[in-house]
């Protein structure tokens, strides 16, 4: 049965500051791997998503990577700004099972202070 | 396109009341899932349909909970009798396609059972 783990839970960072968020996952049959940002109060919307054929994927100052044989997912952000705080989600979508079964981690609260 | 759209923002109801929540998809979409999402368990996929059609309803929790989508722009989610428990944040979230399809997700629900 495929996990995701999300570390750390939370997270407070300096403006500007580079950072990587984590995600590792413990059955490697993935089909993709996806990454979300959650607002307060809000809905999920994607940010990347990754095919199980590719290593990394990159939008403006993100850039997401995928290791199937380690079980790990990174997000980099680039020179972090106070409208990246958000808790930032991944979802593994695994072969040989419903492909519309996302399996989401519980998430990181980012924190960028000004 | 509004996006996803769910109905109600907010429900509090009492223990044994029945609930209904509702959910428009994105024109066009023939994906359609619903999530609950909890401090302690995360999001999990409840039930998803393609076409109209209930391919995966192994994520619902017991009998009290039940779906239907009578046609493509709409669906339900209905609890009947609520519990205590049932309190969580409902996601509904529809998709074009589903191999290495963006989810788009609404604003979600959030109920309170009391």
């Amino acid at each position: 049965k495929q996990e995701v783990t999300q570390i750390p839970a939370a997270l407070s960072v300096p403006e500007g500051e580079n950072l990587v968020l984590n995600c590792s996952f413990t059955d490697s049959a993935i089909y993709n791997l996806q990454w979300f940002r959650q607002d307060p109060g809000k809905g999920l919307t994607s940010l990347l998503l990754i095919q199980s054929s590719q290593r990394e994927q990159t939008s403006g100052r993100l850039n997401a990577s995928l290791d199937k044989s380690s079980g790990r997912s990174t997000l980099y952000i680039a020179a972090s700004q106070p409208g990246d705080s958000a808790t930032y989600l991944c979802a593994a979508s695994n072969y040989g099972g419903s492909q519309g079964n996302l399996i989401f981690g519980k998430g990181t609260k980012l924190s960028v202070k000004p | 396109d509004a996006g996803v759209i769910q109905s109600p923002r907010h429900e509090v109801t009492e223990m044994g009341q029945e609930v209904t929540l509702r959910c428009k998809p994105i024109s066009g979409h023939d994906y359609l899932f619903w999530y609950r999402q909890t401090m302690m368990r995360g999001l999990e996929l409840l039930i998803y349909f393609n076409n109209n059609v209930p391919i995966d309803d192994s994520g619902m929790p017991e009998d009290r909970f039940s779906a239907k989508m009578p046609n493509a722009s709409f669906s339900t989610l209905k609890i009947q009798p609520s519990e205590p428990r049932d309190s969580a944040v409902y996601f509904c979230a529809s998709s074009f396609g589903i191999s290495g399809e963006t989810q788009y997700f609404g604003p979600g629900t959030r109920l309170l059972v009391l």
